[in-house]
């Protein structure tokens, strides 16, 4: 298995654009975490799926974000519209049950 | 609400010395405790976990133990190496199947 796949690595965007992050979870696994890591607040968790479904989305810092899993094999998170502070590493993580989370490379995104 | 609290912060040894990192965690139904070694500009990754059922796990230079009484446990590196140097994180699962993830420990073993 190639592991969690993550697109794009990298994302430059203007104040106000739409942004959307891709994951792909390693096949099988029944648990998808979305995160996100700046320097002041370190890794956080924003949403949370089981089995496609959302679980807990008590992370997610505004109405701006949404996030869906439509398939076991793939996940986006949107951010609509972007925001400076926005700006961070977003990880994408999945687990088979409650066992070893493996993460994703990240989408670093920059919002000027 | 669920936490986890790690110290110190940042963590600076000689090259061969050893290296204590500690988390406490809040929820007493936490049962399994994993830590990840996040370099820089890449992901975390898995190093050592540990569940409740034991009280110390060891995997060569690095050691994790567990006191679920005081609900606390700890990295234990032996032998630093410069290759040691990262950014460390515990965690602690919590009902629903996530991670509560402490604040990171930047470790920097000065060879």
């Amino acid at each position: 298995d190639a592991g969690v796949i993550q697109s794009p690595r990298h994302e430059v965007t203007e104040m106000g654009q739409e942004v959307t992050l891709r994951c792909k979870p390693i096949s099988g696994h029944d648990y998808l975490f979305w995160y996100r890591q700046t320097m002041m607040r370190g890794l956080e968790l924003l949403i949370y799926f089981n089995n496609n479904v959302p679980i807990d989305d008590s992370g997610m810092p505004e109405d701006r974000f949404s996030a869906k899993m439509p398939n076991a094999s793939f996940s986006t998170l949107k951010i609509q519209p972007s925001e400076p502070r926005d700006s961070a590493v977003y990880f994408c993580a999945s687990s088979f049950s409650d066992g070893e989370q493996f993460f994703g490379p990240g989408t670093r995104l920059t919002v000027l | 609400g669920e936490n986890v609290e790690q110290h110190p912060s940042t963590l600076s040894v000689q090259e061969g010395d050893s290296a204590v990192i500690k988390c406490t965690y809040s929820d007493s139904a936490s049962n399994y405790f994993p830590w990840y070694k996040q370099e820089l500009g890449k992901r975390p990754q898995l190093i050592i976990d540990i569940r409740s059922n034991v009280g110390e796990k060891k995997d060569q230079r690095i050691a994790v133990t567990l006191n679920k009484t005081a609900k606390h446990f700890s990295l234990h590196i032996t032998e630093t190496q410069p290759e040691d140097s990262a950014v460390y994180f515990c965690a602690a699962n919590v009902e629903g199947g996530k991670l509560i993830f402490g604040q990171g420990t930047e470790l920097s073993v000065k060879p």
